[in-house]
């Protein structure tokens, strides 16, 4: 079965550095979001991404994230000056068509620890 | 805007004993209502979903129903196992500005003990 898979599985980095999160969304899909779920707390809404332009973000998704789909596969987010806020599971997930009903399907998640 | 409220955990419960998450939504339109399921160090996978009112999504013993009178859709199983310990999200998807959302609920982690 097609499943959304995400690179890295782990990544610690120091504050202010740069990370890029990399995911390849389930192929015939159109759609792709990433979420936030910071340890023992609740999956919240980054963004979502829709014919190579975002469709709609949410309020944690300030200036230092962007969002790009560098080719035909790869989906990324890519964090500018990580904060130790930043710490969290991001999630990848992708759908086909965006219509009501439709399930979205997960990757596994990247932990990124920031120190 | 929407939201999903559950039943804050944990849950501990002996195995073949009857399990019951509560989950509530509050949403603008008419949304979907699924159940993602997260065991330990793993990503979230769908458990069962519900698209319409009194539509009962099931998996692995597992049933939730949609209930739009009561704003619910609670998830139950008969007879739980030592492998349903997991953290279990309620959560709605919505069409918002043209595009699908899916919001969660906070989790319940389930212990289950031999």
């Amino acid at each position: 079965e097609p499943e959304v898979t995400q690179t890295p599985s782990h990544q610690v980095t120091q504050m202010g550095q740069e990370v890029i999160l990399r995911c390849v969304p389930i192929s015939n899909h159109l759609y792709f979001y990433w979420y936030r779920q910071i340890l023992g707390q609740k999956v919240e809404f980054l963004v979502s991404f829709y014919n190579n332009e975002i469709s709609e973000k949410s309020e944690i998704f300030d200036d230092q994230f962007s969002v790009e789909r560098p080719d035909g596969s790869n989906f990324t987010l890519k964090i500018r000056s990580t904060k130790l806020e930043d710490s969290a599971m991001y999630f990848c997930a992708s759908i086909m068509e965006g219509q009501r009903g439709e399930t979205q399907y997960f990757g596994p998640g990247t932990r990124l620890l920031v120190l | 805007g929407d939201s999903v409220t559950q039943m804050e955990g944990p849950v501990t419960l002996s195995e073949e004993a009857f399990l019951t998450i509560n989950c509530t939504y509050t949403a603008t339109g008419y949304p979907s209502l699924f159940w993602y399921v997260q065991y330990p160090g793993e990503g979230l996978q769908l458990l069962l979903k519900a698209t319409k009112a009194d539509d009962k999504g099931s998996n692995k013993g597992f049933e939730a129903t949609y209930r739009k009178e009561t704003t619910s859709f609670h998830l139950e199983k008969g007879s739980v196992q030592v492998s349903d310990s997991a953290v279990y999200f309620c959560a709605l998807s919505a069409i918002s500005g043209g595009y699908q959302k899916v919001t969660f609920g906070i989790g319940t982690k389930l212990q289950v003990i031999p």
